[in-house]
């Protein structure tokens, strides 16, 4: 059964240093998704994408952070500058039709500790 | 905005037991309802939902859920849990028109007892 996958699954990284979490959604999946999960807390909506641009985001995607979709298969998020409250799991999410509330595919999350 | 409520942060069963979780939520309109679950080390995997007509959704894994419109809840339930359930579980809202973002409830982490 395909599955989003999610690289790297741990990563940490000093204050003020740049990362990069990386997805591979599913092959025929137009809707692309991050999200986040602070320890304890809600999974958080960050960012949508479809048809190589930003279709949605929250307050918390602010100019720190960016997507794209550098090929036909990764999609990134970049976080320029971390911050320690930037510490989460990362999690990306795929759909396969564009419109609707269809079922989003959910990779096993990056978890970013910031030090 | 709409609102996600998960009242029971752990739930404790016995192997075998029967297991709700409770999910209400604030809306206007009758939203899009989803439940997922977490294992340990995986992403979160869809167990069932609710878009419109019969209000008791049969999902994966033997659990199922009723929507209940005048009480705002999504109640999960599963009549004989086993081990392998032990996990955390997610209830979702989706606004029923714009942009289908789903909004997530803080979660429930499931505890079960040999």
């Amino acid at each position: 059964e395909p599955e989003v996958t999610q690289t790297p699954s741990h990563q940490v990284t000093q204050m003020g240093q740049e990362v990069i979490l990386r997805c591979v959604p599913i092959s025929n999946h137009l809707y692309f998704y991050w999200y986040r999960q602070i320890l304890g807390q809600k999974v958080e909506f960050l960012v949508s994408f479809y048809n190589n641009e930003i279709s949605e985001k929250s307050e918390i995607f602010d100019d720190q952070f960016s997507v794209e979709r550098p090929d036909g298969s990764n999609f990134t998020l970049k976080i320029r500058s971390t911050k320690l409250e930037d510490s989460a799991m990362y999690f990306c999410a795929s759909k396969q039709l564009a419109g609707g509330p269809g079922e989003q595919y959910f990779g096993p999350g990056t978890r970013l500790t910031v030090t | 905005a709409q609102s996600v409520t998960q009242p029971d942060i752990h739930i404790t069963v016995s192997e075998g037991a029967s297991l709700e979780l409770r999910c209400n939520y604030s809306y206007g309109a009758t939203p899009y309802l989803f439940w997922y679950v977490q294992s340990p080390g995986q992403g979160l995997q869809l167990l069932l939902k609710y878009f419109s007509g019969d209000t008791l959704v049969q999902g994966i894994k033997g659990f199922e859920a009723e929507f209940k419109r005048s009480q705002s809840s999504f109640n999960l339930r599963k009549p004989s849990v086993h081990w392998s359930d032990a996990a955390e579980y997610f209830c979702a809202v989706v606004p029923s028109g714009g942009s289908y973002i789903p909004t997530f409830g803080r979660g429930t982490s499931l505890i079960v007892h040999p």
